[in-house]
């Protein structure tokens, strides 16, 4: 079974500073995707960026960027220009993508808080 | 275009009583899955459904949940009769097909406590 450890309950960052949410996996696939949302605070959970295992480039959505590590299944989120609208609980998710009836679903690690300092 | 909505917000409800869920998915997503969050752990995956069918229901903790989603529209979730360890957020999401890459679009959730 696919698990998926974010070992950071809590981070937090200067506003302009850029921090780095950590996030490892267990799989023994070679085809799957991550993912990272974002919940503010009694909001919808958003998607802020995703990764394909077989692309070797890492991924970025302007201020937002991860250091994906295949070999060692790491799966960092690079915040840069930190701002005040960032603060939210960030999950990092797995997806298998292979045939199966159990391939649609998320599998989540227990997030972590940011708090970003005015 | 109108996200996934879940009602109602909040629910509190005393054990051995029944509570339904509902949520409604994005126009024309006939992906529909419910997640749970138990306080301070991983959100875990609940089920799938695909139009009306279950694709997957592998999450679905023991025979008190039922999840239905009658003509491929909106779902619900009743938890009868409800129990302390039933207590956490609720998450519906859908999408537009399977494919992995596809994004799944979340709700705000429900919080069920139950006492």
């Amino acid at each position: 079974a696919q698990t998926v450890t974010q070992s950071q309950p809590e981070m937090s960052v200067q506003e302009a500073e850029t921090v780095t949410l950590s996030c490892t996996y267990d799989t023994s696939e070679s085809d799957y995707y991550l993912f990272w949302y974002k919940q503010p605070p009694s909001r919808q959970m958003i998607l802020v960026i995703r990764q394909e295992a077989y692309k070797q480039q890492n991924a970025t959505e302007n201020r937002f960027s991860v250091n994906f590590q295949k070999a060692a299944k790491s799966f960092s989120l690079k915040i840069s220009d930190s701002q005040l609208g960032d603060a939210a609980m960030y999950f990092c998710a797995y997806r298998l993508n292979a045939g199966g009836t159990s391939y649609g679903k998320l599998t989540f690690g227990q997030g972590t808080i940011l708090t970003v300092h005015p | 275009e109108a996200g996934v909505t879940q009602f109602p917000s909040h629910s509190v409800i005393e054990k051995g009583q029944t509570v339904t869920l509902r949520c409604d998915p994005i126009s024309g997503h006939d992906n529909l899955y419910w997640y749970r969050r138990v306080m301070g752990k991983e959100i875990k995956f609940l089920l799938h459904f695909v139009k009306e069918s279950k694709q997957d229901e592998s999450g679905m903790p023991n025979n008190r949940f039922l999840a239905e989603r009658t003509g491929g529209t909106y779902s619900t979730l009743k938890v009868q009769p409800a129990e302390l360890e039933d207590s956490g957020v609720y998450f519906c999401a859908s999408s537009q097909d399977m494919k992995a890459k596809n994004i799944q679009y979340f709700g705000a959730g429900t919080r069920l406590s139950v006492l």
